[in-house]
């Protein structure tokens, strides 16, 4: 039980583009999901955290109106990179919990490539 | 400022060696979660520990909490080559409606046959 299905697991677009990456818990409720970012052979970075029907919470010095976060249903979650560029390029994690005291649950990641 | 300092970040043994991972902190977490990650997948988690001096063994790992919950170590015993990947720890600290999960920044580890 408890998995998160993340989607797409790698894509590659040009620079201005912007990226949807979605993150779907497939067997439960989450009420609370993050968005981490993960740079080779690095640990992960919290960039959000963000609770069902309301405004995601971005850690210092993450850009809001670039990575645009949306948490619409307690299943469904996406992260919004507008107008990406190569620095952007990275590994994107999310994970999801359903409540108080629950491990988080992680997806596979999605590997982002701005050329 | 990292809050978890984990130790070593790389780490390279021969298969059938035994090795030590250390998660130390200056804050006290409710509860520390060990994860392993392969490449190009996302984390697993292995265990979490709770209550402090906490000692809980997964086949050849052992990870304790300690008694103030401020760290954590993780020993494999008989290391093999499937035990290769990068092992986090994550420290959660949580209040009223604040939850956060803090990584510290992982141990690669490698075990060649």
């Amino acid at each position: 039980g408890a998995v998160v299905s993340q989607h797409p697991s790698w894509v590659i677009c040009k620079s201005g583009t912007s990226v949807k990456i979605e993150c779907r818990s497939l067997d439960f409720q989450a009420t609370t999901m993050f968005w981490y970012r993960q740079f080779p052979k690095q640990s992960l970075m919290l960039m959000a955290t963000s609770n069902e029907g309301s405004k995601a919470t971005y850690e210092q010095g993450v850009e809001k109106d670039k990575f645009l976060i949306n948490h619409a249903s307690l299943t469904l979650s996406t992260l919004t990179v507008t107008s990406a560029h190569p620095e952007d390029s990275s590994f994107y994690i999310c994970s999801a919990r359903t409540v108080n005291n629950q491990p988080q649950h992680f997806g596979d990641g999605t590997r982002l490539s701005i050329l | 400022t990292q809050l978890l300092e984990q130790s070593p970040q790389f780490l390279s043994i021969q298969e059938g060696e035994n090795l030590t991972v250390y998660c130390n902190s200056s804050s006290v977490f409710s509860s520390l979660q060990w994860y392993r990650q392969e490449p190009g997948e996302g984390p697993v988690l292995l265990v979490t520990v709770v209550t402090g001096g906490e000692v809980k063994k997964l086949k050849r790992l052992t990870f304790q909490f300690g008694d103030a919950r401020k760290d954590s170590s993780l020993h494999i015993t008989a290391a093999q080559p499937g035990d290769t990947g990068l092992y986090l720890c994550a420290g959660e600290q949580s209040g009223g409606s604040n939850y956060k999960l803090t990584f510290g920044k992982g141990t690669l580890l490698t075990v060649n046959p």
